[in-house]
């Protein structure tokens, strides 16, 4: 167990409809960062928070947003969804951002399935 | 840009015995750390082993070791003595210190099988 969680562990949904993970990061780390894994595209990074703040952005298409709350935690929001979206979704956290070693531990990821 | 490739086919290995999973990798960055975690088939990644660009040392961990060599931008990971619960995907990932973006840059993983 990694300590960080996430929720939900599977989700079902159609096309064009709306959806939010949740992740709760480690306890003292400050630091989130979402993947998206599938088959075509590997694990690909789509964006970073820092204590409430953006860092960066990678593959993150426009439809797909995400914040850090105060406590924390992070949610990530999926609109407009398309079966492509199908995936399974990592959150991952760290004690600091600019650190070079700054190992990320990984929740158990929530797999999307768009039908 | 970074990349990290790793390009062998399904791996077979018997229990007990070491086996290699390779890893290249390219950046133009000076300063970088390497990284390998493990899939197993429930989904999870787990988070094995850690190399530094500037560490005079191969990273160990256990049965787990980094075979570093820089010149040849390589960081095989070497597992002694597999078990049964060995099996699963392998990734090896990276990062530059940028100071801006600590993303992970992920290879595509290799899937390693040990047979009892």
């Amino acid at each position: 167990d990694s300590g960080v969680t996430q929720t939900p562990k599977h989700l079902i949904t159609a096309t064009g409809q709306r959806v939010t993970l949740r992740c709760s990061p480690r306890s003292g780390d400050l630091s989130v960062y979402w993947y998206q894994q599938s088959l075509d595209q590997g694990l690909q990074f789509l964006i970073q928070y820092y204590n409430g703040e953006e860092r960066a952005k990678g593959n993150i298409l426009e439809r797909f947003s995400a914040q850090q709350f105060p406590d924390l935690h992070s949610e990530l929001n999926l609109s407009s969804l398309e079966l492509g979206d199908s995936a399974l979704y990592f959150c991952a956290s760290s004690v600091v951002w600019d650190a070079l070693r700054g190992e990320q531990f990984f929740g158990p990821g929530t797999r999307l399935t768009v039908l | 840009a970074q990349k990290i490739t790793q390009t062998q086919p399904g791996m077979f290995v018997q229990e007990k015995e070491a086996v290699t999973l390779d890893c290249t990798y390219d950046t133009s960055d000076p300063s970088y750390g390497l990284f390998w975690y493990k899939q197993p088939s429930s989904g999870e990644m787990i988070f094995l082993i850690y190399q530094g660009s500037y560490d005079q040392q191969n990273a160990t961990e256990g049965r787990y070791s980094l075979n570093f060599q820089k010149a040849r931008k390589s960081a095989n990971l070497v597992i002694s003595a597999s078990q049964l619960g060995d099996s699963a995907m392998y990734f090896c990932a990276m990062r530059s210190y940028t100071g801006a973006n600590s993303k992970l840059t992920f290879g595509k993983g290799i899937t390693l099988s040990v047979r009892p």
